[in-house]
């Protein structure tokens, strides 16, 4: 079975910290991505990578870094967290054309 | 770019009844379409998804129809059991890799 795994299931930042959010895959996926999730807007696309040291933008980019130095993790960086940034973050990975698995997320309060 | 929308936000049925969720969506060049479940405190899980070579699909007691015309697709699940209450999302993609995802839909099946 492909697993998705995030470092963590819940954390609390203070605001103006850097945060890092870990994925890591066991599926040699190509493909990873990180979304937000917040009610009533759905799953919001922020960046994704499609190869090692590669990356786009998605919808909502602004406020987060990435990035992608082995095939098999996905980090999203905060530089400087915020309060609107509490949210709960999803992270995926897919093969090709394949379906994309997700992380079981991370719930990020910032205060 | 794509954007989808997603009705209703909140559906109610007896168990035993059939749940339909609908979705539109805004590119005609949108090729792929799946359904995620996501039950409390998990990751979204792919259910089903469809092509946009064909009109329908089904697997047991879960069927899409997709309608190309119309950019519309739907979800529908027959004989649900209380086990079926999650959110669920649609989406759409253009290119497989980039998910576009819907509001998300808050299933509750009753005993």
């Amino acid at each position: 079975d492909v697993k998705v795994t995030q470092s963590s299931r819940y954390l609390v930042k203070r605001t103006g910290e850097k945060v890092f959010l870990e994925c890591v895959q066991d599926m040699d996926h190509e493909n990873m991505f990180w979304y937000r999730q917040d009610p009533g807007l759905g799953l919001r696309l922020i960046y994704f990578s499609y190869d090692v040291k590669m990356k786009e933008k998605g919808d909502i980019p602004e406020g987060y870094s990435v990035s992608r130095e082995k095939k098999e993790r996905f980090s999203l960086i905060l530089e400087s967290a915020s309060t609107n940034q509490t949210s709960m973050y999803l992270c995926a990975s897919s093969l090709g054309s394949r379906e994309a698995f997700f992380g079981q997320g991370t719930r990020l309060t910032v205060v | 770019g794509e954007n989808v929308e997603q009705h209703p936000s909140t559906l109610s049925v007896q168990e035993g009844d059939s749940a339909v969720i609908k979705c539109t969506y805004s590119d005609s060049a949108s090729n792929y379409f799946p359904w995620y479940k996501q039950e409390l405190g998990k990751g979204p899980q792919l259910i089903i998804d469809i092509r946009s070579n064909v009109g329908e699909k089904k697997d047991q007691r879960i069927a899409v129809t997709l309608n190309k015309t119309a950019k519309h697709f739907s979800l529908h699940i027959t004989e649900t059991q209380p086990e079926d209450s999650a959110v669920y999302f649609c989406a759409a993609s253009i290119s497989f890799q980039k998910l576009v995802f819907g509001t998300g839909t808050r299933l509750l099946v009753s005993p």
